[in-house]
C-alpha cells in the first residue's frame, strides 16, 4: 500500500536559517504529491504540490521537487521566520481518492 | 480562502452524551472527509463520503456514524461519548484541479473533551 514518511521533530531553528523536512513515499504509479502546514488551533491548509516527477512546487518561500529516483519529496526554505512555526504534513494521493499523510514535523523557530 | 467550517469550534461534555459536531462547504466538493487527529498530530481517516448517500469507514475504528444527505454537508455523530473519544476531529473536502490532480481543504477543527 501507499505510504508516507518524513522526518520526526521537533526540529527547531534560529531565525533565517536555512530549513528541511524530509519526505519519502512509496506508492503505485504516479501520485500527487503535497505538503500542507497546521498552525496552532487551525486545520491544515495546503502549501504546495506537484503533479508529476522533476514538478517543483513553491509557495511562500517554501519549495519542494517531486523526485521519481528517489521517490521524495523534501521541503526546504533559504531563511526561516518566526511565523513559520507549525506543523508540516506531507501528503501522497491515493488511487481511491484517499490521500496518504505522513506523521506530521513539528517546526519550531526562535528569533 | 477555504470554504469549509465546523462547529462548535470546542465543547466539552460528560460521558454518556450524544453529540453531532457539523461540518459544512459551500465549494460542491463531492468528497468529504473526517480525520481523527491525536496529541502526537497524526491524522486518522474515521470516515468519508465520495457524494450523496455515500458513505464509508476509514482505517481508524470508530464508534462514530456520519450521514451525507447534501452535498455541502457531513455531519459527524457521537451515540454516547467516552473519555477516549476526546480529541481534534479535522473535517475535509476535495476538489479536482485543472491540472488533472486535487487540492483538499480543511476545516478549523473541533476540539472535543469528555469528561
Amino acid at each position: 500500500g501507499n505510504s508516507v514518511t518524513q522526518m520526526e521533530g521537533p526540529v527547531t531553528l534560529s531565525e533565517e536559517a536555512f530549513l528541511t523536512i524530509n519526505c519519502t513515499y512509496t506508492a503505485t504509479g504516479y501520485p500527487s504529491l503535497f505538503w500542507y502546514v497546521q498552525y496552532p488551533g487551525e486545520g491544515l491548509q495546503l502549501l504546495l504540490k506537484a503533479t508529476k516527477a522533476d514538478d517543483k512546487g513553491s509557495n511562500k518561500g517554501f519549495e519542494a521537487t517531486y523526485r521519481k529516483e528517489t521517490t521524495s519529496f523534501h521541503l526546504e526554505k533559504g531563511s526561516v521566520q518566526v511565523s513559520d512555526s507549525a506543523v508540516y504534513f506531507c501528503a501522497s494521493s491515493g488511487g481511491s481518492y484517499i490521500p496518504t499523510f505522513g506523521r506530521g514535523t513539528s517546526l519550531i523557530v526562535h528569533p | 480562502e477555504a470554504d469549509i467550517y465546523q462547529t462548535p469550534r470546542y465543547l466539552v461534555i460528560g460521558t454518556g452524551k450524544k453529540i453531532t459536531l457539523e461540518c459544512s462547504q459551500t465549494m460542491g466538493h463531492d468528497k468529504m472527509y473526517w480525520y481523527q487527529q491525536d496529541p502526537g498530530m497524526e491524522l486518522h481517516l474515521i470516515h468519508y463520503s465520495y457524494g450523496v448517500n455515500s458513505t464509508e469507514k476509514g482505517d481508524l475504528s470508530s464508534e462514530s456514524t456520519v450521514s451525507r444527505i447534501r452535498t455541502e454537508h457531513f455531519p459527524l455523530t457521537l451515540e454516547s461519548a467516552r473519555p477516549s473519544h476526546t480529541s481534534q476531529y479535522l473535517c475535509a473536502s476535495r476538489g479536482d484541479t485543472t491540472d488533472g490532480s486535487y487540492e483538499q481543504y480543511f476545516g478549523p477543527g473541533t476540539r472535543l473533551t469528555v469528561t
